[in-house]
């Protein structure tokens, strides 16, 4: 799978919208874009992914350049429970081999302060 | 919201003893797969199961784990002589398909600590 880029932590202050960043320079044309999030002694909790188009769910906006070499998530009004590792992760659009397992990096940690 | 279940969410043996950790997949998914993390780092492919079949496992789960998805409803990963290093957070996730539109939804994880 291409590798993404992300900054190591960012900071934001509770009901602020934060733009969390990932750069993805080597995508291919068959790759989605997949977010995660993770607070610690939990599993990953799926937030959204998308493939070109910007796209939009209950948790958070996906925002993705028109050339598909960087996309940020957008989460609006956050809150404590937001605070968490995000993480940027491509995912190829075709049946692959190890069944599409997802690659996670080390991703951003979000801090929220109240 | 999907719904992956795991059980026991943790589990404590001594060095040599065998543990086991099952995992009930959401509703009509197909795939599974198992993660392990250590310490919050980055997860670990371990093994992925398609309609129950094993297609793809890393050497040390060939090696010193067991793992079997016997029905579409439970799976389970074993590890037949557990060791100091195999404390860790063993995380299940599963998806309708493999197709890479498919989410991927995680269970809470079983935390394996070995003494």
């Amino acid at each position: 799978d291409a590798k993404t880029t992300q900054p190591d932590s960012m900071e934001s202050t509770e009901g602020e919208t934060v733009h969390l960043p990932c750069s993805h320079a080597t995508i291919s044309g068959n790759e989605y874009i997949y977010w995660y999030r993770q607070v610690p002694l939990q599993g990953p909790e799926y937030v959204t992914h998308g493939l070109q188009q910007n796209t939009t769910n209950s948790m958070a906006f996906l925002a993705i350049a028109s050339d598909r070499k960087s996309s940020t998530l957008i989460l609006t009004h956050v809150s404590l429970r937001d605070a968490a590792v995000y993480h940027c992760i491509l995912r190829a659009m075709n049946y692959g081999g190890s069944g599409n397992k997802l690659i996670f990096g080390t991703g951003t940690l979000l801090s929220v302060k109240p | 919201d999907a719904a992956v279940t795991q059980k026991p969410r943790y589990l404590i043996k001594m060095k040599g003893q065998e543990a086991e950790m099952k995992c009930i997949p959401e509703k009509g998914h197909t795939a599974v797969f198992w993660y392990q993390q250590k310490q919050s780092k980055e997860l670990k492919f371990l093994i992925y199961f398609q309609n129950q079949q094993p297609l793809d496992q890393i050497d040390m789960v060939k090696e010193r784990f067991s793992a079997v998805c016997p029905s579409s409803s439970l799976c389970s990963l074993g590890i037949r002589t557990c060791e100091a290093e195999d404390s860790a957070l063993y995380l299940c996730s599963s998806s309708q398909s493999t197709w890479g539109g498919d989410e991927q939804y995680f269970g809470p994880g079983t935390r394996l600590t070995v003494l």
